[in-house]
């Protein structure tokens, strides 16, 4: 079975500076899907970026970038500049071919003023 | 704006009885998901819904059912209401049919149910 473990509950960042956020998934597919998504206080999921497996290039949307190791099963999201919007909690998604989108427990992220 | 539309968003009730939350998708969307999220906790995928039939299912109680509709809008239903069921739950939708897409899913703003 497909799982996604995010090992950080909680990480805190100055304003203006960059944190990263781990997620290591298990899985024996070779196509599927990794996304990021953000739950800030108002407790809206928000899609942040998402990865297709097959893709080798990381992606990017603006502040919000991965770092996706398909050998290592991890991925990783990389906050620059970070703002006080960026306050949330973070959660990693897997989804695969067997439609369900397996979430990890979650990362609360505390930007600092 | 996702486009998914949940109703109510607010829920209060006594244990013991049976409530509806609704959910419309995303115009376009066939695949509706329901998920349970307990006080600061993660996502709990319940069920999963693929124009108008049961395509997955996770850990949903028996006491919870849920359907999809001819017009694609779903509906959750929660019976034998416990203190423990006190949660968000959030419907999500997404285009994808047989997971060949990269389609993320598009999450409603929750239904916050309080059972008293």
């Amino acid at each position: 079975a497909q799982t996604v473990t995010q090992s950080q509950p909680e990480m805190s960042v100055q304003e203006a500076e960059t944190v990263t956020l781990s997620c290591t998934y298990d899985t024996s597919e070779s196509n599927y899907y990794l996304f990021w998504y953000k739950q800030p206080p108002s407790r809206q999921m928000i899609l942040v970026i998402r990865q297709e497996a097959y893709k080798q290039q990381n992606a990017t949307e603006n502040r919000f970038s991965v770092n996706f190791q398909k050998a290592a099963k991890s991925f990783s999201l990389k906050i620059s500049d970070s703002q006080l919007g960026d306050t949330a909690m973070y959660f990693c998604a897997f989804m695969s071919g067997t439609y369900k989108y397996i979430f990890g427990t979650g990362t609360r992220l505390k930007v600092l003023a | 704006d996702s486009g998914v539309t949940q109703t109510p968003k607010h829920l209060i009730t006594a244990t013991g009885q049976r409530v509806t939350l609704r959910c419309s998708p995303r115009s376009g969307d066939l695949s509706v998901y329901w998920y349970q999220q307990s006080l600061d906790q993660g996502l709990q995928f319940l069920i999963q819904y693929y124009n108008g039939e049961e395509r997955a299912k996770g850990n949903i109680l028996e006491r919870f059912s849920a359907q999809q509709f001819p017009d694609l809008h779903s509906e959750l239903n929660l019976s034998s209401l416990e203190l423990g069921d006190s949660a968000l739950y959030f419907c999500a939708s997404s285009v994808a049919t047989e997971g060949r897409s990269n389609s993320p899913l598009h999450f409603g703003n929750g239904t916050r149910l309080t059972v008293t």
